[in-house]
């Protein structure tokens, strides 16, 4: 089935950058979705088809996606944003969803 | 605002068939349209795992990986859907959610889960 390899984990100072990639056999003809998950929560979306953010997400969070790799970059770091982040396509061969191992993001 | 609630036992023994139920308000269930209910579950340390979908209409699919052991119904009247895994082991010991999915694309809408122990 289709993988989607992300890195385990990502740390960053508050106030600078976080990219947090999605890899994928040409994951660019594909939409590519991203989920925040804190412990006891529910997950919520953050980025939708590639660079859509929902009502509520803040500008800092921002999404890309072309060839084999997406990303999503979380600009201007704070302490709330500490989380695991996951990535999900639909794989059109299996036709069903599949998502990332996805990546822990440390806030230093 | 859609909201999703699981339900059920937090410890179920090996060999014995793990049921879980998710209550959804603010919204119905027959919202029909391309909206399907969604499992998904993540063991401790693994990444998330699709487990299976139902549309309101009872019409299901489900993970070929889980598929000889998952049943996933609707009851529309009480607004909920519900998730029956058989032949439990250890391997099935997860968070389990659920969620609103807008079919062939995007989790909208997710419950905060529900962990699932398997022990004896």
């Amino acid at each position: 089935s289709y993988v989607l390899p992300q890195p385990p984990s990502v740390s960053v100072a508050p106030g600078q950058t976080a990219w947090i990639t999605c890899g994928g056999s040409n994951i660019g003809s594909k939409s590519v979705h991203w989920y925040q998950r804190k412990p006891g929560q529910a997950p919520v979306v953050v980025i939708y088809y590639d660079d859509e953010r929902p009502s509520g997400i803040p500008e800092r969070f921002s999404g890309s996606n072309s060839g084999n790799t997406a990303t999503l970059t979380i600009s201007r770091v704070e302490a709330g944003d500490e989380a695991d982040y996951y990535c999900q396509v639909w794989d059109i061969t299996s036709d069903f969803p599949v998502f990332g191992g996805g990546t822990k993001v440390t806030v230093l | 605002q859609l909201q999703l609630q699981e339900s059920g036992p937090g410890l179920v023994k090996p060999s014995e068939t793990l049921s879980l139920t998710c209550t959804v308000s603010g919204g119905s269930i027959n919202s029909g349209s391309s909206y399907y209910w969604a499992w998904i579950r993540q063991p401790p340390g693994k990444g998330l795992e699709w487990i299976g979908s139902i549309y309101y209409s009872g019409s299901t699919y489900y993970n070929p990986s889980l598929m000889s052991r998952v049943t996933i119904s609707v009851d529309t009247s009480k607004n909920q859907f519900s998730l029956k895994l058989n032949s439990v082991t250890a391997a099935d010991t997860a968070f389990y959610y659920c969620a609103r999915l807008e079919f062939r694309s995007i989790f909208d809408y997710w419950g905060q889960g529900t962990l699932v122990t398997v022990s004896s």
